[in-house]
């Protein structure tokens, strides 16, 4: 299995809604990532975690929490979003942050309203 | 912050004709890595290079790294109607933990 899976697909939501996005992963990969996409725009690295621990925060709000659970899991708190936040969410694992090869998760493509 | 640029912004070639993309940084890079990502889906990784000159060939695409390790390419020889998406060149740094930046990116439109 080398799916990395990620729910919802697509989110509406308004600035006062809390929301979560999921990822999951069945690889045994010890590092998560999340990425955000704007439209015509390269990913840009959100957070890094490296064995269920947070090792990088690239100075995202905090209106975006990140938490893992466990090392299949991570899921991204959603919290007081403009509309600006609207993006693709991806989600991306690999064998440890020390292995070169990302699998990206299919995103989930969020609307703030 | 660092930025990778990528030339062309975008790319129309006809079915068959070759396509070539150039990523170029103003600081050494310490690997250089491709993705490519289709239409409304994700960044898949297609390859990474360390050495300085590397070359390497997946059927129809050739990745080179220049002798400067501050430049390199993506050459995709007879295009075909499923190449068509968006190439992102990334640099992978690792110092201390893993992080990929990725290219402004070309994207690459075939005509059938």
């Amino acid at each position: 299995d080398t799916e990395v899976t990620q729910t919802p697909k697509h989110l509406v939501m308004g600035m006062t809604n809390k929301k979560s996005l999921k990822c999951e992963q069945h690889m045994g990969h010890r590092a998560m990532y999340w990425y955000k996409q704007k439209a015509k725009k390269p990913p840009e690295l959100m957070f890094v975690y490296s064995y269920e621990k947070l090792s990088i925060n690239e100075s995202v709000p905090s209106r975006f929490s990140p938490e893992c659970p466990n090392s299949s899991l991570l899921n991204l708190h959603l919290h007081a979003l403009q509309p600006e936040d609207s993006a693709l969410y991806l989600c991306a694992s690999s064998q440890s942050d020390r292995s070169y090869e990302q699998y990206f998760g299919p995103g989930t493509r969020l609307t703030v309203t | 912050g660092q930025q990778v640029m990528q030339i062309p912004q975008y790319q129309h070639v006809q079915e068959g004709e070759d396509f070539t993309t150039y990523c170029n940084s103003s600081t050494t890079l310490s690997n250089i890595q491709w993705y490519k990502q289709r239409p409304g889906g994700h960044p898949v990784f297609l390859i990474q290079l360390v050495k300085s000159g590397e070359v390497k060939k997946q059927k129809r695409l050739t990745f080179q790294f220049g002798e400067a390790k501050k430049n390199s390419s993506l050459h995709i020889t007879a295009t075909q109607t499923t190449d068509v998406g968006t190439y992102f060149c990334a640099e992978l740094t690792l110092g201390g933990y893993q992080k990929v930046t990725f290219g402004t990116g070309t994207k690459l439109q075939v005509i059938p």
